[in-house]
């Protein structure tokens, strides 16, 4: 068990480009979360899966944003048309079914900045 | 929009020093608490699910208290040690939130040799 990977570490794109980020989850987790977070704030819950159905989205998460886990497995995260505002650490992390009860296993996470 | 404080925003403590945060959250649809430590270029590391009230929970030279009548958690570190230096983020789990945990903004220790 390697925990939970992201990839690419960094990405540096031009507004308007767009952009996919990748996670890999521990193998036997069926929950995946997407946080995003800021400087000096807290992580923000973007999005959760459970296997491979979407079920909760954050109303942060604008059109933009799609984010896929088609075989249960890794998933991915595509911003479209990049604003400077989207800038942030993309953090992705995995649970065992014990709700909130289980703790979450983060990556080391994605830092995207927008120029 | 869930309201979770955390206090004091940063810290800097001597080695050998005993700190305290605090962890403020609605007392309503509580449902569990968690706590979190996140080194610099590290990734965020669980350190406590708390979810009965009075639940008291140790790892080595940190422990938390969990008060959820009043909405509050408290997390001591005794002795502190420079590779405690992080920031150290709460996030509750409330019975309306669906699946998502909201963190707090954390305190950051910062802990001198």
């Amino acid at each position: 068990d390697t925990g939970v990977s992201q990839d690419p570490r960094h990405k540096i794109t031009k507004r308007g480009q767009n952009v996919t980020f990748r996670c890999d989850p521990i193998s036997e987790h069926n929950r995946l979360y997407w946080y995003r977070q800021t400087l000096g704030q807290g992580p923000e819950f973007l999005t959760y899966f459970q296997n491979e159905a979407q079920l909760e989205k954050s109303r942060l998460l604008s059109d933009r944003f799609s984010a896929e886990r088609p075989k249960g497995s890794f998933s991915t995260l595509e911003i479209q048309r990049t604003e400077q505002g989207d800038s942030a650490m993309y953090l992705c992390a995995s649970s065992s079914a014990g709700g909130a009860h289980s703790p979450l296993h983060f990556g080391n996470g994605t830092r995207l900045t927008v120029t | 929009i869930l309201n979770v404080e955390q206090s004091p925003q940063s810290l800097h403590v001597q080695e050998g020093d005993s700190t305290n945060f605090t962890c403020s959250f609605p007392s309503s649809n509580f449902y569990a608490l968690h706590w979190y430590r996140w080194e610099t270029a590290k990734s965020p590391e669980a350190l406590f699910v708390m979810t009965l009230n009075g639940d008291e929970k140790k790892k080595g030279r940190i422990s938390a208290t969990l008060n959820t009548k009043e909405g509050y958690s408290y997390l001591y570190i005794k002795g502190s040690q420079p590779e405690d230096s992080a920031t150290y983020l709460c996030a509750p789990y409330m019975k309306t939130s669906g699946s998502r945990l909201t963190f707090g903004e954390g305190t950051q220790l910062t802990v001198n040799p």
